[in-house]
């Protein structure tokens, strides 16, 4: 079936370089795209978000880009820090029109690993 | 500040005896999931509640209930849990004035089933 997963399980970086987490999805109806930390013992907490109108958005050190030709997703994180360690998960949905809410698919998840 | 709380955030049982994990929110979203997350492994969704509308997930054994008795509160319950239920579960929440919404997750109750 359609799924979203992730191509690397962990990632390892030293301390100050730039991150960056990949992600494919199959679903060629998901139209909004969330990027997911989670620490050991956490539940998910929310990075950034991109909607399938837009190819690129910024936070603060992080950058989330769309390449909805390939259905690729990725994250990136400037100048990554010790405190960055953790699963990073991406996550899609399908929208619908009129509101409405529906559940998150998510990625395998990536463990970013940083290195002194 | 406005979050989600999840109690308790251990909890053990036996197998085959009921059990009931609790979620609340301060946020006053109108949308409330309870997901299934196993050791290394991403949140699956069991089911969500949409005001007072339940929708479950087609893979949600039968065994996974839930009971929004209010806006702010949201219950999960096991009926006859089995070792395979042994898990992190997370609540989350959202906003429905736009389905492009994230949504917002407690840390979670880990069950374990002796």
């Amino acid at each position: 079936g359609e799924s979203v997963g992730l191509h690397l399980p962990t990632l390892s970086v030293q301390e100050g370089d730039n991150s960056i987490i990949n992600c494919a999805y199959s679903n060629s109806a998901s139209d909004y795209f969330i990027w997911y930390k989670q620490e050991s013992g956490k539940g998910p907490q929310f990075i950034i978000d991109i909607r399938s109108n837009m190819d690129k958005r910024q936070g603060q050190r992080v950058t989330v880009l769309l390449n909805k030709t390939v259905k690729h997703l990725s994250l990136q994180i400037a100048a990554t820090q010790p405190g960055d360690s953790a699963v990073y998960f991406c996550a899609e949905t399908v929208g619908y029109s009129g509101g409405g809410a529906d559940g998150l698919t998510f990625g395998k998840g990536t463990h970013l690993i940083i290195q002194p | 500040d406005a979050m989600v709380i999840q109690n308790p955030r251990y909890q053990v049982t036996q197998f085959g005896k009921p059990v009931t994990l609790s979620c609340s929110q301060t946020l006053n979203h109108n949308v409330m999931y309870w997901y299934q997350q196993k050791s290394s492994q991403a949140p699956k969704l069991l089911f969500h509640y949409y005001d007072k509308d339940f929708n479950n997930e087609a893979d949600t054994p039968d065994n996974f209930q839930s009971r929004r008795p209010n806006t702010s509160f949201c219950f999960l319950d096991i009926r006859s849990p089995g070792l395979g239920d042994a898990a992190m579960y997370l609540c989350a929440t959202s906003r429905d004035e736009s389905r492009n919404q994230p949504q917002h997750f407690g840390d979670g109750t880990r069950l374990s089933i002796l």
